[in-house]
């Protein structure tokens, strides 16, 4: 079974530029979770998508991401324009339905902002 | 809202000696916890999970933790540990109800010698 995958895996841009990164969650997974992981911190929740609707974010800041999932399978996250304290690690997860249920994560999209 | 307070940033240990990373958390209703494990330059992957019942919930690759309900608190053990669990191990914790989304400690980094 393919797991999560995630692109690009590293991407270095200049603050005030736009940036994109694209999930592919397991296939048959409902759940669609997008974690910001900056450097020293535990993996900290963005927006958790079921199906293409979203369940929660409450913690993005929408002022400069956004986030889709059209079609309910894979998902976009945009960074726009992006600051300094927006280089982390971006990880994708997923989950058959339930965020209580196991997560398979992908192997997270490192951003450097400059 | 639910947070996780993981104690030990760092925990140095010998190889097949006994090791315990703690974990406390805060919250207002019933809860989910969960032990994840993220090796280098790898995604997290579960080690093991409390959704109810038994206190004591065995995970992958020896690591048992037990769920404290009046010390809120779901420290993880392992009797004998190896080079190979050198990794870093993030406790998270998930509320019953809404959208259950988990909200991660920052991290215990094990770093296992020979």
């Amino acid at each position: 079974e393919a797991g999560v995958a995630q692109s690009p895996r590293y991407k270095i841009i200049e603050k005030r530029q736009s940036v994109a990164f694209w999930c592919n969650p397991i296939s048959g997974h409902a759940t669609l979770y997008w974690y910001q992981q900056i450097l020293g911190q535990g993996p900290k929740l963005l927006i958790q998508f079921q199906n293409n609707g979203v369940v929660d974010d409450s913690q993005l800041p929408k002022d400069r991401f956004s986030a889709e999932r059209l079609k309910g399978v894979d998902s976009t996250l945009k960074i726009q324009p992006a600051k300094l304290e927006d280089s982390a690690v971006y990880l994708c997860a997923s989950s058959l339905r339930r965020a209580r249920e196991t997560q398979y994560f992908g192997p997270g999209t490192r951003l450097l902002v400059l | 809202a639910q947070s996780v307070t993981q104690l030990d940033s760092q925990v140095p240990v010998f190889e097949e000696a006994p090791v315990e990373l703690r974990c406390n958390y805060s919250s207002s209703v019933s809860v989910y916890l969960f032990w994840y494990v993220q090796y280098p330059n790898q995604g997290l992957q579960l080690l093991l999970k409390y959704l109810s019942g038994s206190t004591l919930v065995k995970g992958i690759n020896g690591f048992e933790a037990e769920f404290n309900k009046s010390q809120t608190s779901f420290h993880l053990r392992k009797p004998s540990v190896h080079i190979s669990d050198t990794a870093e191990y993030f406790c998270a914790v998930g509320q019953q109800g809404g959208s259950e989304k988990l909200v991660f400690g920052k991290g215990t980094k094990l770093t296992v010698n020979p």
